[in-house]
C-alpha cells in the first residue's frame, strides 16, 4: 500500500509564509491523485480547506492555496496568523485507495 | 451542503454496528462517498468509498469486515461494521467527495469489554 509522508512540524512567524508538503511513496503526486488538504483544530472535526490540487470552498481563507510543487502536493499559507494553528492532513487518491498523510502540525509563532 | 452521521457506540468485539450518513444539499447518488475514521490522539484513517457506479473499496484493515452502501431516496450512505475489533474503536466520519467535502460532527464508535 502507498504511504503519503507530510512534515510531521513546521513553524511559521505571524504574518509569515509556509509551504507545507505531501508526498508519495508511489512517485510524483499529479492532479489525477485529486489531492486534498484539511484542517484540524483541537476538539474539532477537520474541515476541508482544498480538493482536487487548488480548488477552495467557499469558507477557505484566500491565504491557503493548493498546488502541485516538486512532485508533491502542496499547501501553501501566506500571511498567517494564530488562528491557523492547526494539524493540517493530505489525501491523497489512488482510484481503488485514497491514503491520508500522517499530519504536520503546524504552530504559528 | 451537509452530512450527519448516526449510529454509534458502545459495543463488545466481535459486535457489529450500522453507521448512517445522511446527506442533503448534494446528490448523493452522483457522488462518491468516503468514510474516515480518527482513534483519539491518532490521524485520520481513510476507511471505506463508494462511487457514483456503486463501486466499492476499503481499507486493508477493515476489508471483508465492513461493507459500504447507499440507498439514494434517502441520500443516506451506510457503514455496516461486523466482527468489530478494539482497534476500530474511533471517531467515524462521513466526507463527500470534490466540491462537497463537507464534515460532519463525526460519530464515536467504541468497542471494549
Amino acid at each position: 500500500q502507498a504511504v503519503v509522508t507530510q512534515e510531521p512540524s513546521l513553524t511559521v512567524s505571524p504574518g509569515g509564509a509556509v509551504t507545507l508538503t505531501c508526498a508519495s511513496s508511489t512517485g510524483a503526486v499529479t492532479s489525477g491523485h485529486y489531492p486534498y488538504w484539511f484542517q484540524q483544530k483541537p476538539g474539532q472535526a477537520p474541515r476541508t480547506l482544498i480538493y482536487d490540487t487548488n480548488n477552495k470552498h467557499s469558507w477557505t481563507p484566500a491565504r491557503f492555496s493548493g498546488s502541485l510543487l516538486g512532485g508533491r502536493a502542496a499547501l501553501t499559507l501566506s500571511g498567517a496568523l494564530p488562528e491557523d494553528e492547526a494539524d493540517y492532513y493530505c489525501l491523497i487518491s489512488y482510484g481503488v485507495t485514497w491514503v491520508f498523510g500522517g499530519g504536520t502540525k503546524l504552530t504559528v509563532l | 451542503v451537509q452530512v450527519v452521521e448516526t449510529g454509534g457506540g458502545l459495543i463488545q468485539p466481535g459486535g457489529s454496528l450500522r453507521l448512517s450518513c445522511a446527506a442533503s444539499g448534494f446528490i448523493v447518488s452522483s457522488n462518491c462517498m468516503t468514510w474516515v475514521r480518527q482513534a483519539q490522539g491518532k490521524g485520520l484513517e481513510w476507511v471505506s468509498l463508494i462511487y457514483g457506479d456503486r463501486s466499492t473499496y476499503y481499507a486493508d484493515s477493515v476489508k471483508g469486515r465492513f461493507t459500504i452502501s447507499r440507498d439514494n431516496s434517502k441520500s443516506t450512505v451506510y457503514l455496516q461494521m461486523n466482527n468489530l475489533r478494539t482497534a476500530d474503536t474511533a471517531v467515524y466520519y462521513c466526507l463527500p467527495c470534490g466540491a462537497n467535502s463537507v464534515w460532519g460532527q463525526g460519530i464515536l464508535v467504541t468497542v471494549s469489554s
